[in-house]
């Protein structure tokens, strides 16, 4: 089955950066756009970025562009989300999500049709 | 503040059938037919229930119901039961490769 486990968060300072990575398996990782997605505490969704399935194009939420870079490595079946010049607002449960196929928007899907259980980035001086 | 916006609570008794309404504008919601809903358990990942504004994935009760006039996406929850008592959050496509969702509605099964 589908599965896809978070890694990476912890607390860190402002300014500071951090890399987290999302390991896939049951599904086939090559053909897949992927996306993360976060939760501030309490909070709403938000959509951070998405990655194509061969990683060809990329494309971020505003409040994150400049800072964030989602990559993937299709031979490790493993997405990444590298996130520098952390602010207190980037405090929030990540979420990687696999893209639902057969429903594209022209470039990606915009459905998230798995998601894993999310990793917790803090933000704090 | 989200850009799609939804009330923040809904209610019903079981049996009942509540609506949540999900509104953006034209360049979100109305602007395309790229819309979604999903389901969020306290402590748990969201689900996806409703995608294409109306479609059902796989293993989705039919209680569950999209639809969409103009700017605005509705959610039906027909049926009530108690686990439907969730955070339920919409979801479109916003043009320029950009996805948005919205502020997300408490559903309490009374």
């Amino acid at each position: 089955q589908v599965r896809l486990v978070e890694s990476g968060g912890g607390t860190v300072q402002p300014g500071t950066s951090l890399r987290l990575s999302c390991a896939a398996s049951g599904f086939s990782f090559s053909d897949i756009g992927l996306h993360w997605v976060r939760q501030a505490p309490g909070k709403g969704l938000e959509w951070v970025a998405v990655i194509l399935f061969d990683g060809s194009e990329k494309y971020y939420a505003d409040s994150v562009k400049g800072r964030f870079t989602i990559s993937r490595d299709n031979s490790k079946s493993t997405l990444y989300l590298q996130m520098h010049s952390l602010r207190a607002e980037d405090t929030a449960v990540y979420y990687c999500a696999k893209e639902m196929a057969g429903y594209s928007s022209g470039r990606f899907s915009p459905y998230c049709d798995y998601w894993g259980q999310g990793t917790l980035v803090t933000v704090s001086s | 503040q989200s850009v799609l916006t939804q009330p923040p609570s809904a209610s019903g008794s079981p049996g009942q059938s509540v609506t949540i309404s999900c509104t953006g504008t034209s360049s979100d919601v109305g602007g395309y037919k790229y819309v979604s809903w999903y389901q969020q358990h306290p402590g748990k990942a969201p689900k996806l229930i409703i995608c294409e504004v109306s479609k059902r994935p796989s293993g989705v009760p039919d209680r569950f119901s999209g639809s969409k006039s103009g700017n605005t996406a509705s959610l039906t929850v027909s049926g009530l039961q108690a686990e439907d008592e969730a955070d339920y959050y919409c979801s479109a496509y916003a043009g320029n490769n950009n996805v948005v969702f919205g502020g997300g509605t408490t559903l309490t099964v009374l």
